[in-house]
């Protein structure tokens, strides 16, 4: 198994750039998550999904937009980068909800100039 | 508010004694909480949770961590720390069904 992979693993873009991060996990699990990772913050939830089509928002869902369309996949989007955007950024998957660990990707390190 | 806290940005250590990363938490009802490890460069790794049961959990790579309801604490300890032990450690509270809180993280240096 793989686990939990993120494309790309860096990417530089300039303000007002679009991309989208994919995340795919071959565990089966219902559950996705994409946090962000800055100094002195610990991780922050930015959406998540409790399954297949399915989408929440998390503690900082602005500027960011996601989708499920299949299990194994959860893609998030950002539609006009901003500098604020900088951060590392991770995935994750659990096959129940929060008693359950989370398994996490190796992150995506993203910079907005 | 913060849900969880770890009030050491970083704690040094030497090869051989015994480490401690503190953390302190605040929900209502019965705590779900867990231990996070993150290695350079990498995504984070699962230590260890605590749901219910015994206060003293053990998790991976010698771990072990105590629940204190009347503290509202849960510190990961390992008796003799490892210089490959040095990693950014983070603590976790389950906020609802889906979400996790997690704090801000404690940088772990162990000298050889």
């Amino acid at each position: 198994n793989a686990g939990v992979t993120q494309t790309p693993k860096f990417r530089v873009l300039k303000t007002g750039q679009s991309m989208t991060l994919l995340c795919a996990q071959d565990m089966n699990h219902e559950y996705m998550y994409w946090y962000r990772q800055d100094p002195g913050m610990g991780l922050r939830l930015i959406h998540y999904s409790v399954g297949e089509g399915t989408t929440a928002k998390g503690e900082v869902p602005d500027g960011y937009n996601v989708s499920r369309l299949k299990k194994q996949n959860f893609l998030l989007g950002l539609e006009s980068a901003a500098p604020s955007q900088t951060s590392v950024y991770f995935c994750a998957s659990s096959p129940w909800p929060t008693t359950d660990t989370q398994y996490f990707g190796p992150g995506t390190r993203l910079t907005v100039l | 508010a913060q849900s969880v806290a770890q009030p050491e940005d970083q704690v040094n250590v030497a090869e051989g004694n015994p480490l401690t990363v503190k953390c302190t938490y605040s929900v209502s009802g019965n705590p779900y909480l867990f231990w996070y490890v993150q290695y350079p460069n990498r995504g984070l790794q699962f230590l260890l949770k605590y749901i219910t049961g015994d206060n003293l959990v053990k998790g991976s790579y010698g771990f072990e961590a105590e629940f204190n309801k009347s503290q509202t604490s849960f510190h990961l300890k390992k008796p003799s720390a490892l210089v490959s032990d040095s990693a950014l450690y983070f603590c976790a509270v389950r906020e609802d069904d889906y979400k996790l809180s997690f704090g801000a993280g404690t940088t772990v240096t162990v000298r050889a």
